[in-house]
């Protein structure tokens, strides 16, 4: 069984550009969550998507975006790119919502210059 | 705001001890409860889960959980030099989200 892919593994981007993280959840999981991680804050809650509807969102400005189409794979777009914004972004794959385990995929490290 | 307490480390135990790695959390309405490793460079890998009070074993993992002092804890039994890592404790609020609130994370340096 496949794990939780994310595509690309690095990206290089230069301050103001855009970007999309590409994210495919474990076959049959339709909950996919995507959080950001620096070594100073650690991992940050970012968004959660179920069935194509985001459910919930962290406290990270407009910026950043996603959403998830019916086959479940997601993408997160952050737009107008800060030197901050340079972090391991990490997607995370569910069954459901309830007291499912989720699972990680290995990760897009984005850094901007 | 939900927070998730670990203590940073580094701990060091030397080969084949036991490694007790500690995690408080803020919101008594948390239900489930998770523990990672993360290697360095790496993504965080779940070792284990749980869900109600009392232990979970599972290998040389054991994970245990007491809701009325939101503490959960994991113990690594006979500790091996591939255990070094940082270990990550993760708490979940309830159903109808899939947020996880991490802790910072505890780094774990096993000697040999």
């Amino acid at each position: 069984k496949a794990g939780v892919t994310q595509t690309p593994r690095y990206l290089i981007k230069t301050r103001g550009q855009q970007v999309t993280l590409s994210c495919s959840p474990i076959s049959g999981h339709r909950s996919v969550s995507w959080y950001q991680q620096t070594p100073g804050q650690g991992l940050q809650f970012l968004f959660e998507y179920f069935s194509e509807t985001q459910r919930n969102k962290g406290n990270f400005p407009g910026r950043f975006s996603g959403r998830q189409f019916s086959n479940s794979r997601s993408e997160m777009n952050v737009s107008t790119l800060e030197l901050g914004d340079s972090a391991l972004y990490l997607c995370a794959s569910s069954f459901n919502m309830g007291n499912t385990e989720a699972f990680f995929g290995q990760g897009t490290r984005l850094t901007v210059v | 705001q939900k927070e998730v307490e670990q203590n940073s480390g580094p701990l060091s135990v030397p080969e084949g001890a036991i490694a007790s790695l500690n995690c408080t959390y803020s919101d008594r309405g948390s239900q489930s409860f998770f523990w990672y490793r993360q290697y360095s460079g790496k993504s965080p890998e779940l070792i284990m889960s749980i869900y109600s009070n009392g232990d979970k074993e599972d290998g040389r993992f054991t994970a245990q959980l007491n809701k009325a002092s939101q503490y959960v804890s994991l113990l690594i039994r006979d500790s091996q030099p591939s255990d070094s890592a940082t270990y990550l404790c993760a708490v979940k609020a309830g159903a109808g989200s899939y947020q996880l609130t991490f802790g910072k994370g505890t780094k774990l340096s096993v000697i040999p």
